[in-house]
């Protein structure tokens, strides 16, 4: 059975800091899925990473994909309190299927 | 252009009673997921249909629950004796095509099922 591992499951972190959340799965997959949450809303799609080595960059994130680690890493830089939010990630299986991590809720504070 | 709607957005409804939530996937995406979040929880794969084949009902938490998708499109999640246990947001989302390119799932608003 698939496993989707968010780490942090929440992070509370400063304006203008530095992080790095991590999700590992634990078996092979040819895409990987970035998702943001606002409180009460759907699901937005941040990034998809489709290649081992794959690295995607949108404003103050980016999303990196390691597939012979089984890890994707989603990083912050100098957050600012508009990214709080929580943060999903989603690995690819079968044909056109994808199971998700737990999220990770992410509070930036001024 | 339309994304992926969900109706109702609200329900609530007593124990015992059944519920139907209906799901509009985007026009022409073939492939459609029902997913359940509790109350800050993560997402919990319900089922997934893909064009004409046989759905994956694999996530279905019980025989109380079923969907079906008429015509290729449109898809309703039915919830039999609805229990207090049922209370979530579920949420729909539909895909493009299958087995090619980033085969990225478009969500819809959900619908937050309350059971009292």
């Amino acid at each position: 059975e698939l496993k989707v591992e968010q780490n942090p499951l929440f992070l509370s972190m400063q304006e203008g800091k530095n992080y790095t959340i991590y999700c590992n799965y634990s078996t092979t997959s040819d895409r990987l899925y970035w998702y943001r949450q606002d409180p009460g809303k759907s699901l937005e799609s941040l990034f998809v990473l489709l290649s081992n080595g794959a690295v995607k960059q949108e404003g103050r994130l980016m999303a990196s994909l390691d597939t012979k680690a089984r890890l994707s890493t989603l990083h912050i830089t100098a957050a600012v309190h508009d990214l709080s939010a929580t943060y999903f990630c989603a690995v690819g299986i079968n044909n056109n299927d994808m199971r998700f991590g737990a999220g990770t809720r992410l509070t930036v504070k001024p | 252009g339309a994304g992926v709607s969900q109706s109702p957005s609200n329900k609530v409804t007593e124990k015992g009673k059944d519920v139907e939530l209906r799901c509009d996937p985007i026009s022409g995406h073939t492939a459609l997921y029902w997913y359940r979040q509790s109350l800050g929880q993560g997402l919990e794969f319900l089922i997934y249909f893909q064009g004409n084949s046989a759905p994956d009902k694999s996530g279905l938490p019980s025989d109380r629950f079923s969907a079906e998708r008429t015509g290729g499109s449109v898809s309703t999640l039915t919830i039999q004796r609805t229990q207090q246990e049922d209370s979530a947001v579920y949420l729909c989302a539909s895909s493009l095509y299958p087995g090619q390119g980033a085969r990225e799932q478009y969500f819809g608003p959900g619908t937050r099922l309350t059971v009292t």
